[in-house]
């Protein structure tokens, strides 16, 4: 399968808990974005790479968060002191940009549970 | 102002019915413009692009006015395989914004 993928799954966790994500993009893309999603709502903008560059953060991503990308590959989305608003969908999706029109391809997500 | 805004519905249409969804965005110089289909407890997918001059595939008709600043999706002969949440995507160069989705529900 040469899609994006996420790793694990799904995590429950306890309030104050860190918790990691990872992210494998498909293979050539050089753009990686994370998402949030809760029940009812569309994907929120956390966060994009461009190769292993952080270029834009939104104002959700509280310093309790942080991504990296350190060689243009996979990336980590953690989560420092979880707290039970951060229960939600976590989203990781990559683009090739520099063709026509950069579309987006998503994996199938994290499920994070903080009780 | 939310960048993008979608009725978020539900629909609940019988199979063989045409139904439409419309979405605004509320950025003049946004780029590129998409129809995702996201399912329950699922990542979204691409359903389509959508190009000035309109484009379609096969039961799927997507329009863009940018005068208005609004797109739409025309879904024809509904299935009950169509069921499922359909996301309205702006991309302004920098970031992609959502809709909340509009939800669809094709009863036999």
């Amino acid at each position: 399968d040469t899609g994006v993928s996420q790793d694990p799954r799904h995590k429950i966790t306890k309030r104050g808990q860190n918790v990691t994500f990872r992210c494998d993009p498909i293979s050539e893309h050089n753009r990686l974005y994370w998402y949030r999603q809760t029940l009812g709502q569309g994907p929120e903008f956390l966060t994009y790479f461009q190769n292993e560059a952080q270029l834009e953060k939104s104002r959700l991503l509280s310093d309790r968060f942080s991504a990296e990308r350190p060689k243009g590959s996979f990336s980590t989305l953690e989560i420092q002191r979880t707290e039970q608003g951060d229960s939600a969908m976590y989203l990781c999706a990559s683009s090739l940009v520099g063709s026509n029109s950069e579309t987006q391809y998503f994996g199938p997500g994290t499920r994070l549970l903080v009780l | 102002r939310k960048e993008v805004e979608q009725d978020p519905g539900p629909f609940n249409v019988p199979e063989g019915a045409t139904v439409a969804f419309n979405c605004t965005y509320s950025n003049s110089a946004s780029q590129s413009f998409f129809w995702y289909r996201q399912d329950c407890r699922k990542e979204p997918k691409l359903l389509m692009s959508v190009y000035s001059s309109g484009n379609e595939d096969g039961r799927f008709t997507a329009q863009l006015n940018r005068a208005s600043q609004y797109i739409s999706l025309l879904i024809r002969d509904s299935k009950l395989s169509d069921s499922a949440t359909y996301l309205c995507v702006v991309n302004t160069g920098n970031q992609f914004y959502f809709g909340t989705g509009t939800s669809l529900t094709v009863i036999p």
